[in-house]
């Protein structure tokens, strides 16, 4: 079966520089969750969308930007990169927001910040 | 906000049970979900309960007591491949976010 898929899967960038994540969800999945992962510790809530709309907001800086396009992917942008950015990026998917639907996590991209 | 719990790292022999439990507090509550992550790769789906009781899936099973604010997760017959960590986290009322605790590394010893 089709899972999340993640691009890139590893990503290095130097200080203030300018990253883009993408995410394309499980086919007819509509539902997109992006989580940041510092090593070490657990998954943090960034944003999520549903049906191309912002669903709701954690703890994402600023300096980022999401987006949910009219196929469902979604791309994380993220500015001014700063070494405190260096952690791995889950996109998650479901197909709608109903209780119960679990989260299909994909692979992560693994950011680095130099 | 949620505060949820779990202990830092457990440690069994193979072919042993071991438990792992979570206590939260939050201001709603909209499920419980347990999920398997090894070191660098993504969460992979484990369980979920949103009423009391017992969920039994094949070696690994799932309770929640709601009025306590605690659930736990029992690993029977371990096996070296379910050394890893072990995340609880729970789903807000409002919108379908997760908060994870801070995971329970589990040390499967020969």
């Amino acid at each position: 079966a089709a899972g999340v898929i993640q691009s890139p899967r590893h990503l290095i960038k130097e200080k203030r520089e300018t990253a883009t994540l993408k995410c394309y969800p499980i086919p007819r999945h509509d539902t997109v969750y992006w989580y940041q992962q510092g090593p070490g510790q657990d998954p943090q809530f960034l944003i999520s969308f549903y049906e191309k709309m912002q669903s709701d907001k954690g703890s994402i800086p600023d300096r980022f930007s999401a987006q949910q396009f009219s196929d469902y992917h979604s791309e994380l942008n993220m500015s001014s990169l700063e070494l405190g950015d260096s952690a791995l990026y889950f996109c998650a998917s479901t197909l709608g927001t109903s209780v119960g639907n679990e989260q299909f996590f994909g692979p992560g991209t693994r950011l680095t910040v130099l | 906000g949620q505060n949820i719990d779990q202990p830092t790292e457990m440690t069994a022999t193979e072919g042993a049970i071991v438990q792992i439990n979570c206590t939260y507090q939050t201001s709603g509550f909209n499920g419980l979900f347990w999920y398997q992550q090894h070191a660098g790769e993504a969460p992979t789906f484990l369980s979920y309960n949103v009423l009391d009781g017992l969920e039994e899936k094949g070696r690994f099973s799932s309770f929640l007591s709601r009025s306590k604010g605690y659930s736990y997760l029992l690993l029977k017959e371990l096996q070296m491949k379910d050394s890893a960590s072990y995340l609880c986290a729970v789903r807000e009322s409002a919108g379908n976010k997760l908060t994870f605790g801070g995971g329970t590394r589990v040390l499967v010893k020969p």
